[in-house]
């Protein structure tokens, strides 16, 4: 069963724009963690935000932020004011439980975001 | 500010010949991945390290594969006898003690199986 899906292969944005990428996860544990990554044509994975089963508040760090809805299990990632330089592909991730400090990171199958001028 | 370094950042190599990917985790960090990413599929997870031995492995690695941090700065996934389907982006990644959450990617190797 898909642990992490995300439902929007493409997503396209007028640059200053607002977007909001989706993803859904599924676990039946108490304690995880949901991650965002973006990946631009160069290759790298850059971590972009976290936020954890048990935080009251949404994550935000910058322009992104992370509209946490545990109870439907989604946690999406929204981008305020869309630059040229936030095209990229972005992952949604998720850590369940926690194992004494490492945490393996399951992935969704991406969403590619274009930002238009 | 600290970053996760590999090299090379990308290896052609015949099938059957043994590679050799390197890492160089965050200096403080004491919890280590590897994951690898198939030309346009999901990053998928491969292994993790701590305290000098593996904390969990996936199904993907197999007996080919293996991991070693052979001095205090150098984190290694060696493939014995690569396959075609081993090509691949190679991402290491690393976490430290108490911000377990941050998980830090390094630049990734493409790998290409001839």
């Amino acid at each position: 069963a898909q642990k992490i899906t995300q439902t929007q292969p493409g997503m396209f944005v007028q640059e200053k724009e607002a977007v909001t990428l989706d993803c859904t996860y599924d676990t039946s544990d108490q304690s995880y963690g949901l991650f965002w990554y973006k990946q631009p044509s160069s290759g790298e994975m850059i971590f972009l935000i976290y936020q954890g089963s048990y935080d009251e508040q949404n994550a935000t760090e910058g322009r992104y932020s992370l509209n946490f809805q545990k109870a439907r299990k989604s946690a999406n990632l929204v981008i305020s004011a869309s630059q040229l330089g936030d095209s990229a592909m972005y992952f949604c991730a998720m850590r369940e439980g926690f194992s004494g400090g490492y945490n393996k990171l399951i992935f969704g199958a991406g969403t590619r975001l274009a930002v238009h001028p | 500010e600290p970053e996760v370094t590999q090299t090379p950042s990308h290896q052609v190599t015949q099938m059957g010949q043994e590679v050799i990917l390197r890492c160089v985790p965050i200096s403080n960090h004491l919890y280590f991945y590897w994951y690898r990413q198939i030309l346009g599929q999901k990053v998928e997870f491969l292994v993790s390290f701590y305290n000098n031995e593996i904390s969990e492995k996936s199904e993907i690695f197999d007996d080919q594969f293996s991991v070693e941090r052979p001095d205090g700065s150098n984190f290694t996934l060696k493939i014995r006898s690569t396959k075609l389907e081993d090509s691949a982006m190679y991402f290491c990644a690393s976490s430290g003690v108490g911000m377990e959450y941050e998980q830090y990617f390094g630049p990734g190797t493409r790998l290409t199986v001839t």
